[in-house]
């Protein structure tokens, strides 16, 4: 398996700008998670589901961040519209449902918003 | 709510020296246990884990004991090498593993020659 994969690698975009982040998780995990990470306040977890459907998004910073999970393969997280503050790596990890224990990360998306 | 604290980093340390960083938890119930660990550029994985009081978990020469009385979580290494320079995050799970894991803010680990 290639493990969690997450596009792009890289994102450099204007304040303003609808940025989209791409996840495909590890097949027949069944929970997904996003989170963020900063300097200033490590790994926040953002949102996740469970069988497609979300669970918790109480983590999501406002409503210019939204998440879809349409199949049990790919999930993407928006920011619309951007601002400089939310410059971050964003990671994708999936799991399997069950216990949650041992969470696959992807390699994240490094978001720059000038 | 559920919540993990580390030691703030940067901690440096010089090749074969002891490693030690703390972890404490709060939580209600028993949680397991866990230290995640992030090399440059990548994402977090598992090093290791403990799912009850007592416990030791122990993967590539780290280890770390539940501590259920001083409710720790510390993650200790006898003899450091170059390689292990990375972040390690501290993490619980709880309420049967329904919410995920909750991650401590992460401690940069630098280890010279």
């Amino acid at each position: 398996d290639a493990g969690v994969i997450q596009s792009p690698r890289h994102e450099v975009t204007e304040m303003g700008q609808e940025v989209t982040l791409r996840c495909k998780p590890i097949s027949g995990h069944n929970s997904l998670f996003w989170y963020r990470q900063t300097m200033m306040r490590g790994l926040e977890l953002l949102i996740y589901f469970n069988n497609n459907v979300p669970i918790d998004d109480s983590g999501m910073p406002e409503d210019r961040f939204s998440a879809k999970m349409p199949n049990a393969s790919f999930s993407t997280l928006k920011i619309q519209p951007s601002e400089p503050r939310d410059s971050a790596v964003y990671f994708c990890a999936s799991g399997d449902g069950s216990t949650n224990e041992k969470l696959f990360f992807g390699s994240g998306t490094q978001l720059s918003v000038l | 709510g559920d919540s993990v604290t580390q030691m703030e980093g940067p901690v440096t340390l010089s090749e074969e020296a002891f490693l030690t960083i703390n972890c404490t938890y709060t939580a209600t119930g028993y949680p397991s246990l866990f230290w995640y660990v992030q090399y440059p550029g990548e994402g977090l994985q598992l090093l290791l884990k403990a799912t009850k009081a007592d416990d030791k978990g122990s993967n590539k020469g780290f280890e770390a004991t539940y501590r259920k009385e001083t409710t720790s979580f510390h993650l200790e290494k006898g003899s450091v090498q170059v390689s292990d320079s990375a972040v390690y995050f501290c993490a619980l799970l709880a309420g049967g593993g329904a919410d995920g894991l909750t991650f401590g803010k992460g401690t940069h680990l630098i280890i010279q020659p």
